[in-house]
């Protein structure tokens, strides 16, 4: 089993739509969880950050980890086209420790 | 948030030839930087962790001797991909980070290096 699992989909939705992404991963010893953003051949911008289990939202993003089932959650509401990328979830142990990346899931919101 | 920048954005080189690839953090001082590899379609796969002043770690499967990597500062890592060979054609990012004093490290992303090598 992988450390990180992720639907690479594609997912596409139309404009206005509540969008879900989600990961799974195995590692209990993962604390911090992030979601970044990948436009076609750019480097991830990070979108949200949660530190162990809640939930946190910023704009139209809300950020959900669940260690107790080693699952966590990305909403975008009232999507837009310019949501249209690739999300990775990514976590890591303590500090110093390197990210380890889901594979990635392609989202297309079409207007 | 903070300014990675990674150069060359993409770099074509004939077979044996050798390349390299920085990463600079522009305004902050990053301990440490991480090299990623990207296949299309597929995640970010780690392949080093360098530290300012010491030798790299590298992941299993990872030629040490083939991806050189230096960090020589607190704001410049470099990779070098010795002897290119058209399998090594990919697509290259580091990641520098920075700890912001309430437990959270913040990893920032260079814009990342398409390498062909033909």
């Amino acid at each position: 089993q992988k450390e990180v699992e992720q639907d690479p989909g594609p997912l596409s939705v139309p404009e206005g739509a509540i969008v879900s992404l989600n990961c799974t991963y195995s590692n209990s010893a993962f604390q911090y969880f992030m979601w970044y953003r990948q436009y076609s051949r750019k480097g991830p911008e990070l979108l949200m950050y949660t530190y162990s289990s809640g939930n946190k939202e910023d704009g139209r993003f809300t950020a959900q980890v669940d260690k107790s089932s080693k699952y966590i959650s990305l909403f975008i509401r009232d999507s837009q086209p310019s949501d249209s990328a690739t999300y990775l979830c990514a976590m890591r142990g303590q500090a110093g420790t390197a990210l380890i990346f889901g594979k990635g899931t392609t989202l297309s919101v079409s207007s | 948030g903070a300014v990675v920048s990674q150069h060359p954005s993409w770099v074509i080189c004939k077979s044996g030839t050798s390349v390299k690839i920085e990463c600079r953090s522009l305004d902050f001082q990053a301990t440490t930087m991480f090299w990623y590899r990207q296949f299309p379609k597929q995640s970010l796969m780690l392949m080093a962790t360098s530290n300012e002043g010491s030798k790299a770690t590298y992941e299993q499967g990872v030629e040490k001797d083939k991806f050189l990597i230096n960090h020589a500062s607190l704001t410049l890592s470099t990779l070098t991909v010795t002897s290119a060979h058209p399998e090594d054609s990919s697509f290259y990012i580091c990641s520098a980070s920075r700890e912001r004093g309430t437990g959270v490290t913040e990893a920032f992303f260079g814009q990342g290096t398409r390498l062909t090598v033909v």
